[in-house]
């Protein structure tokens, strides 16, 4: 079965500290991906990565940054935390190519943000 | 830009009943549908995958359908049960990302 982990399930940070969420997948998937999920409107593309140091931007990257540094890892940084990052936070991962491929979700993350 | 729609956001029926939830998207553009259940605080847990060739696919009393020209997947729940109450969410791939609804909430009464 494919395992894709988060480092917390929730977390409770302070305006402007800079935040670190973790995903790690255990299939040697290509590609990963963050998303947030908001009341009313449904899950939101923030990056997503084809392959090691490679990122791409969705749909609201701003405020936002990655890193991957190793295949089965991709981390979502907030720089500078601020309350309307408040959220729920899922990380995902499917094989490489254009799909046919079905996407695996992690637990998610819980953020708050006072 | 895709836009995925799903209908009803709420469902309530009583245990037995069969039951469809919709999703409709702009775009028939895409490499395959996913359905997925939601459990309150959870991730997301993958149903069903329809590749665009194919018409529907089944995984117990699960069946969903995917009609691209018309833009519109059904997944139809027999014989529902307490335990299907969940958020059920369709995702579209268009080859670059993935387009997800808002969701339908179904709550099965015992």
């Amino acid at each position: 079965d494919v395992k894709v982990t988060q480092s917390s399930r929730y977390l409770v940070k302070r305006t402007g500290e800079k935040v670190f969420l973790e995903c790690v997948q255990d299939m040697d998937h290509e590609n990963m991906f963050w998303y947030r999920q908001d009341p009313g409107l449904g899950l939101r593309l923030i990056y997503f990565s084809y392959d090691v140091k490679m990122k791409e931007k969705g749909d609201i990257p701003e405020g936002y940054s990655v890193s991957r540094e190793k295949k089965e890892r991709f981390s979502l940084i907030l720089e500078s935390a601020s309350t309307n990052q408040t959220s729920m936070y899922l990380c995902a991962s499917s094989p490489s190519g254009t799909s046919y491929y079905e996407q695996y979700f992690g637990p998610g993350t819980r953020l708050t943000v006072t | 830009k895709q836009e995925v729609t799903q209908i009803p956001a709420a469902l309530s029926v009583p245990e037995g009943e069969n039951l469809v939830l919709n999703c409709s998207f702009t775009d028939s553009a895409i490499y395959n549908l996913q359905w997925f259940r939601q459990d309150p605080g959870k991730g997301l847990t993958s149903l069903l995958l329809i590749q665009s060739s194919q018409r529907e696919q089944t995984s117990g009393r699960l069946n969903a359908s995917l009609d691209k020209s018309s833009g519109r997947s059904t997944l139809y729940i027999a014989a529902s049960q307490p335990g299907d109450s969940a958020t059920y969410l369709c995702a579209v791939d268009t080859g670059n990302q993935f387009y997800f609804g808002t969701g339908t909430s179904l709550t099965v009464i015992p």
